[in-house]
């Protein structure tokens, strides 16, 4: 089946530590994007990136870390600078450069504790 | 500053009724619409899109409605069904690499 898998589902890390959270698409989609979801603000874009070896800070990047070594794959680094990292977040991928609709994953809430 | 609006953080519908969600955009070089659908604790799942060039476009019991005069857009759920409850968000993109904005969401509750 194609589609966008987030894992783990659930996190839980101390302060202080960097945290990776996991994106792998098998739709062969160009484009991914990480957004966070806090509640009563919306969806909040992170990072994306429109191609392999390629990315662009979002709305929110400070604290976060990216990389797309490979088309499929798009892991976000939650770092120790990142004020406060508890939050759902949402990785997403959309099959042109930025247009069209985008397909997310389930979602991974990270707890910092 | 936010680019796309939801000003209503709930809305109640009786089931059987029709149900209205209202989003509005301040950047007037969006021209690509889309509204989505989350449940609590997953992913939000693509409903119903609008391309600038059209006013309206239809997909069984969802209508999206676009004013580019005013704006603005909404989503029509008619009848709306206990299974529709959820929070559903307003996205909009710019022709080019951009990446989709989301409004804050409007949480949708279909009471039977």
């Amino acid at each position: 089946d194609g589609g966008i898998t987030q894992s783990p589902k659930y996190l839980f890390r101390k302060e202080g530590q960097n945290v990776t959270l996991s994106c792998e698409q098998n739709l062969n989609h160009d484009a991914m994007y990480w957004y966070r979801q806090d509640p009563g603000q919306g969806l909040r874009l992170i990072y994306y990136s429109q191609i392999v070896n390629d990315f662009q800070k979002g709305d929110i990047a400070e604290g976060y870390s990216v990389s797309r070594e490979k088309k499929e794959s798009f892991p976000l680094t939650v770092t120790s600078a990142q004020k406060n990292p508890t939050a759902f977040y949402l990785c997403a991928s959309s099959p042109r450069r930025g247009l069209g609709e985008a397909f997310f994953g389930q979602g991974t809430r990270l707890t910092v504790v | 500053d936010q680019q796309v609006k939801q000003n209503s953080p709930s809305l109640s519908v009786q089931e059987g009724r029709i149900s209205i969600l209202n989003c509005d955009y301040t950047n007037s070089m969006f021209d690509y619409f889309l509204w989505y659908k989350k449940y609590p604790a997953e992913g939000p799942t693509f409903l119903i899109s609008i391309s600038s060039i059209k006013d309206k476009n239809e997909d069984g019991r969802f209508t999206v409605f676009l004013n580019k005069s005013a704006k603005h857009l909404s989503l029509h759920i008619v009848p709306s069904q206990p299974g529709d409850s959820a929070v559903y968000f307003c996205a909009a993109s710019a022709s080019g690499n951009t990446p989709l904005v989301f409004g804050k969401g409007t949480r949708l509750s279909v009471i039977a």
